[in-house]
């Protein structure tokens, strides 16, 4: 389950900030991590993807971190913009088996 | 890309009624497509597991009764909402995986039963 403090519902950053989510994931047998965007009325949108033979991964604008140990998952948004706006969930797996969803958490952007 | 291309978008129907929502791989097959539900302001939760020719792995506390899945051919998997009731009124999301893991969404369907 979540771990208490780290995963917060709601963050409200400026444009051009930069914004962290967090995500504390529960299986330890996973092997398997992406962070989605879902906006409201939609289906999740693919961000980012990592395995867990590595900690770390950047794409365009973002970058998600790995902690095995402490069995965490973070991603950064580099330079915050009003389209970044939405709900964000970090989901885990094992190979063939169906992601599992932590928690959302909603970003909003104010310009 | 993989595309996932998932019908209605939404639909509204009466109490005690079905609904059928589609499910279609447009670019290559998908043996495995999975079914998940989503009410407002809450994660994606797994309904159920569909597979080609074969009865759907449905998780726990999921009636396999009133939420019939079919997979009957290689690109189109199909959930009938039976006998719908206001409590069944959700945002209902299909997904297939690719061999690197990665899951592709429908749109996802919003389904209010009045």
């Amino acid at each position: 389950g979540e771990s208490v403090g780290l995963h917060l519902p709601t963050l409200s950053v400026q444009e051009g900030d930069n914004s962290i989510i967090n995500c504390a994931y529960s299986n330890s047998a996973s092997d398997y991590f992406i962070w989605y965007k879902q906006e409201s009325g939609k289906g999740p949108q693919f961000i980012i993807d990592i395995r867990s033979n590595m900690d770390k991964r950047q794409g365009q604008r973002v970058t998600v971190l790995l902690n095995k140990t402490v069995k965490h998952l973070s991603l950064q948004i580099a330079a915050t913009q009003p389209g970044d706006s939405a709900v964000y969930f970090c989901a885990e797996n094992q190979a063939g088996t169906a992601l599992i969803f932590g928690k959302g958490t909603t970003l909003s952007v104010s310009s | 890309g993989a595309v996932v291309s998932q019908h209605p978008s939404w639909v509204i129907c009466k109490s005690g009624t079905s609904v059928k929502i589609e499910c279609r791989s447009l670019d290559f097959q998908a043996t495995t497509m999975f079914w998940y539900r989503q009410f407002p302001k809450q994660s994606l939760m797994l309904m159920a597991t569909s597979n080609e020719g074969s009865k759907a792995t449905y998780e726990q506390g999921v009636e396999k009764d009133k939420f019939l899945i079919n997979h009957a051919s290689l690109t189109l998997s199909t959930l009938t909402v039976t006998s719908a009731h206001p409590e069944d009124s959700s945002f209902y999301i299909c997904s297939k995986k690719t061999g690197s893991s990665e899951a592709f969404f429908g749109q996802g369907t919003r389904l209010t039963v009045v």
